[in-house]
């Protein structure tokens, strides 16, 4: 268990519609980061925050919006869903203060597997 | 062209066999190094990590970084079926936060 929770596990919804996905990371932790994880791109960096402010920006679409509450735990909301937004979305959390871990490690929850039909 | 490039695989190897998987990168500026091992329908976790060029040896696991021809290695040794996993190749610059992934290789490991 790596001490990151990601709520829902699974989610099932149809085009158009707009979902939030939640994640509460590891005790200490101050950064989060969101990763996207699909068949054919693999695990694509979204957007990163530390202690509530956005630090860092990936290939996040504009339909898809992030923050960082002050109890440190994110939520990541995608609107007006296509098909090929159907993917394993996860949430990491890492140890840094200022920057992450020099060691690169990220804590990983178990993922949200989001289908859109 | 990807920034990381893994080949997906899949690899299928017999238990005891050494599992061979590499990763070759564009970006001159990575300087860390890591693999992470991904478990079906469970989040990637860090197996092993590396800090510029050279060989780090871990049990069965060995890493090899070749900077000059910007290449990475994972060796397993004498593979176990609890290998059967998809393993991730990541990397980074110093002082940044975003690691790049590569898109993973899944293996697999017959008893």
């Amino acid at each position: 268990d790596s001490g990151v929770t990601q709520t829902p596990k699974h989610l099932i919804t149809a085009t158009g519609q707009r979902v939030t996905l939640r994640c509460s990371p590891r005790s200490g932790d101050l950064s989060v980061y969101w990763y996207q994880q699909s068949l054919d791109q693999g695990l694509q960096f979204l957007i990163q925050y530390y202690n509530g402010e956005e630090r860092a920006k990936g290939n996040i679409l504009e339909r898809f919006s992030a923050q960082q509450f002050p109890d440190l735990h994110s939520e990541l909301n995608l609107s007006s869903l296509e098909l090929g937004d159907s993917a394993l979305y996860f949430c990491a959390s890492s140890e840094g203060k200022y920057r992450a871990s020099q060691t690169g490690e990220l804590f990983f929850g178990e993922g949200s597997r989001l289908t859109v039909l | 062209q990807k920034e990381v490039e893994q080949d997906p695989g899949p690899l299928s190897v017999p238990e005891g066999a050494i599992v061979s998987l590499n990763c070759t990168y564009s970006n001159s500026a990575f300087q860390y190094f890591m693999w992470y091992r991904q478990y079906s329908r469970k989040g990637p976790e860090l197996l092993m990590y590396t800090y510029s060029s050279g060989n780090k040896e871990d049990g069965r696991f060995t890493a090899q970084v070749d900077k000059s021809s910007k290449y990475i290695s994972l060796f397993i040794r004498d593979s176990q079926p609890s290998d059967s996993a998809t393993y991730l190749c990541a990397m980074k610059p110093v002082d940044d936060y975003k690691l790049s992934f590569g898109a993973g290789t899944t293996v697999t490991v017959r008893a």
